[in-house]
């Protein structure tokens, strides 16, 4: 596999349940980022991890827990998730540096709460 | 907060015709500008960067700081053009930056 990849690419589960979303890339990046994608809102940053260090946590529901084992991994653990979560979750990573570089984004996992 | 304003959700054209994107951006120190695509069934990638000043795929972005605004333009549309087109400004915070998207204006060229 080569460059960004997500699992599951669908999910369903039931607002008890407790599952989580895989991203993997293989890049060589040192930044990676989870984004939320619903059919009402623009595309929405929901976390960043640099280095391994989460650095950014945009005012995300804590039923959303991320994890970052290391730079080629990161994970949204999720429980108790509400129907409106239902949505597009996609993974991205980029190579950090003093400048903004291109974020390369994978193919999405489509959650559905019921 | 940031934020970026597409006003087309929806842009149809024929098929040569000219086409243009719009893109409006909040303003706060000096973003970097980014015009990003998402073909049918592919992930989503960039097309385009302010900075880089490159033409691609025929299409080019000018950035009009009295404005603030960042239109996306190609002269002649492609039926390969059709996708669904996002503008991101990209700010700088807490020693990263992040990407803001706009909401998206689905191009779709006529045959």
């Amino acid at each position: 596999e080569t460059g960004v990849t997500q699992t599951p690419r669908h999910l369903v589960m039931g607002m008890t349940n407790k599952k989580s979303l895989k991203c993997e890339q293989h890049l060589g990046h040192n930044a990676m980022y989870w984004y939320k994608q619903s059919a009402k809102k623009p595309l929405e940053l929901m976390f960043v991890y640099n280095f391994k260090e989460q650095t950014e946590n945009n005012s995300v529901p804590s039923r959303f827990s991320p994890e970052c084992p290391n730079s080629s991994h990161l994970f949204l653990h999720l429980h108790t998730l509400q129907p409106e979560d239902s949505a597009l979750y996609l993974c991205a990573s980029s190579q950090e540096g003093v400048t903004y570089n291109e974020q390369f984004f994978g193919p999405g996992t489509r959650l559905t709460v019921l | 907060a940031q934020r970026v304003t597409q006003p087309e959700k929806l842009l149809s054209v024929f098929k040569g015709a000219p086409v243009e994107l719009k893109c409006n951006y909040s303003y706060s120190g000096s973003p970097e500008l980014f015009w990003y695509v998402q073909y049918s069934r592919q992930r989503l990638q960039l097309l385009l960067r302010h900075i880089s000043r490159e033409s691609i795929k025929g299409f080019t972005a000018d950035l009009n700081k009295g404005e603030t605004s960042f239109h996306l333009k190609k002269p002649f549309a492609q039926e390969e053009d059709s996708a669904l087109y996002y503008c991101a400004p990209a700010y700088s915070g807490a020693g990263s930056y992040q990407l803001t998207f706009g909401k998206g204006t689905k191009l779709s060229v006529i045959p």
